[in-house]
């Protein structure tokens, strides 16, 4: 099946502080997905992408679909406390029963206030 | 607005027991979905359901079983409980393939 290689695993950062993640694939999407989990909790959705190229914005996260559609990045800026949690990406196909979802294996972040 | 409710929260059982993780949305998704996540990786499906009556499997369905005989409703059967299966467990569900999927906040099971 498809894979997703997402980096870094972990991170241990100041408040204040910009992070950056990604997500690589061997295989194409058409629509990367960005979620965090709190501890304890479920994976919420935070940025949808779907378009190679694009940039969206959530506050202060912005997540981008790479051009080759193998890629995404988020970044978060000026962290905060309550931006600690595990951050997954996950692709997305279309077509018959492809559109189930491939996640990666997460970044767990950290910050200390 | 409930959304979605998992039971039990956590459940400690012997090999070879069975058990039932219930899974209730109220949001009259067609869609429902039943995953797992292990210690450092990323959440695998098991089943899933576009709508009820009809199920199929995901990527990990081996030793599980599913049924979804409402739309509210799409209980994850263990039957014959392994130390494998010891995981968290995320049900899920969406309007449609495409739309946004809510997950529930898991049910921590440990097989001994």
């Amino acid at each position: 099946g498809q894979q997703l290689n997402q980096s870094p695993q972990s991170m241990f950062i100041q408040e204040g502080e910009d992070v950056s993640m990604n997500c690589t694939s061997s295989s194409i999407f058409n629509t990367w997905l960005w979620y965090k989990q709190d501890p304890g909790e479920g994976p919420v959705l935070l940025i949808a992408l779907y378009k190679a190229g694009e940039l969206t914005s959530n506050g202060r996260l912005t997540a981008q679909f790479g051009i080759t559609r193998k890629d995404s990045f988020l970044n978060i800026s000026a962290s905060i406390p309550s931006d600690v949690g595990i951050y997954f990406c996950a692709g997305q196909n279309s077509g018959g029963s492809n559109y189930k979802l491939t996640f990666g294996k997460g970044t767990l972040l950290t910050v200390n206030p | 607005n409930a959304g979605v409710t998992q039971t039990p929260k956590f459940r400690i059982l012997k090999i070879g027991q069975s058990m039932t993780l219930q899974c209730t949305q109220d949001m009259n998704h067609n869609y429902m979905y039943w995953y797992r996540q292990d210690p450092g990786m990323g959440l695998k499906l098991i089943y899933y359901s576009v709508g009820a009556g009809i199920t199929d499997k995901g990527e990990v369905p081996n030793g599980y079983n599913v049924s979804r005989s409402t739309t509210e409703d799409f209980p994850l059967r263990l039957e014959l409980a392994a130390p494998s299966q010891t995981s968290v467990y995320f049900c899920a569900s969406s309007y449609d393939e495409w739309a946004e999927q809510y997950f529930g906040p898991g049910t921590r099971l440990t097989v001994t």
